[in-house]
């Protein structure tokens, strides 16, 4: 089976600072990664995905994320943040076979002026 | 245009009570999902259909009943309602259901049993 485990519940960052978002997964065979982000009383929105090739992956909106096998990770970054960024994001891998995702507990990210 | 909506989005009920869910997708997708993401955000699955045929059914109470009269839609009833089942539910979909596929989510139901 297949597990994600995002470290950090809440992450506050001042406007125009980086911001470096952890996820780590486990899993005994190969998966698939994404990055979701839920603005509030909205629905999850996909914001980035590592299925194979380069394991440096980007969003349209400046995020990126890098697929580390070795360290079972998949962090999320943004070298400049936007108080518009402020939103929960949500790591998730997808289980084999038939599409099942394994959502991680997400991270709350709180930009501040 | 909404590509995955549900209906209601508020949903206030006493224990007890069955209540229904509604959700629709525009986008041709062959698979719909019914996730739950409780008071702590973990967000779960509950049920997946590709074309009308239940494919998953995680360990969920038998008061849950899924049910796809089409492709383009995935209801959820609900009978008995207890406390624990407040929550908001999110409907989703995908184009073939495989592996690595991504999810149009809904905007959610957020469901409270008083």
């Amino acid at each position: 089976a297949q597990s994600v485990t995002q470290l950090d519940s809440q992450v506050p960052v001042f406007e125009e600072a980086p911001v470096e978002l952890r996820c780590n997964y486990s899993s005994s065979v190969s998966v698939y990664l994404f990055w979701y982000v839920q603005y509030p009383n909205q629905g999850l929105q996909l914001l980035l995905k590592y299925l194979s090739g380069s394991t440096l992956v980007e969003s349209i909106n400046g995020f990126e994320a890098e697929f580390n096998k070795s360290q079972t990770s998949f962090h999320l970054r943004k070298p400049s943040v936007h108080i518009s960024d402020t939103a929960e994001y949500f790591c998730a891998v997808s289980g084999r076979g038939f599409n099942k995702f394994y959502f991680g507990s997400g991270t709350k990210l709180n930009v501040k002026p | 245009d909404t590509a995955v909506s549900q209906t209601p989005k508020y949903l206030v009920t006493q224990m007890g009570n069955d209540k229904s869910i509604k959700c629709e997708q525009n986008l041709g997708h062959d698979t719909m999902y019914w996730y739950k993401q409780d008071s702590k955000k973990f967000l779960k699955i509950m049920f997946s259909y590709n074309n009308k045929e239940l494919i998953i059914n995680e360990t969920v109470p038998n008061r849950f009943s899924p049910k796809s009269p089409d492709k383009a839609h995935l209801n959820l009833h609900i009978n008995s309602l207890e406390l624990g089942d407040s929550a908001v539910y999110f409907c989703a979909s995908s184009p073939t259901g495989t592996e690595d596929d991504s999810y149009t989510f809904g905007s959610g139901t957020r469901l409270t049993v008083v």
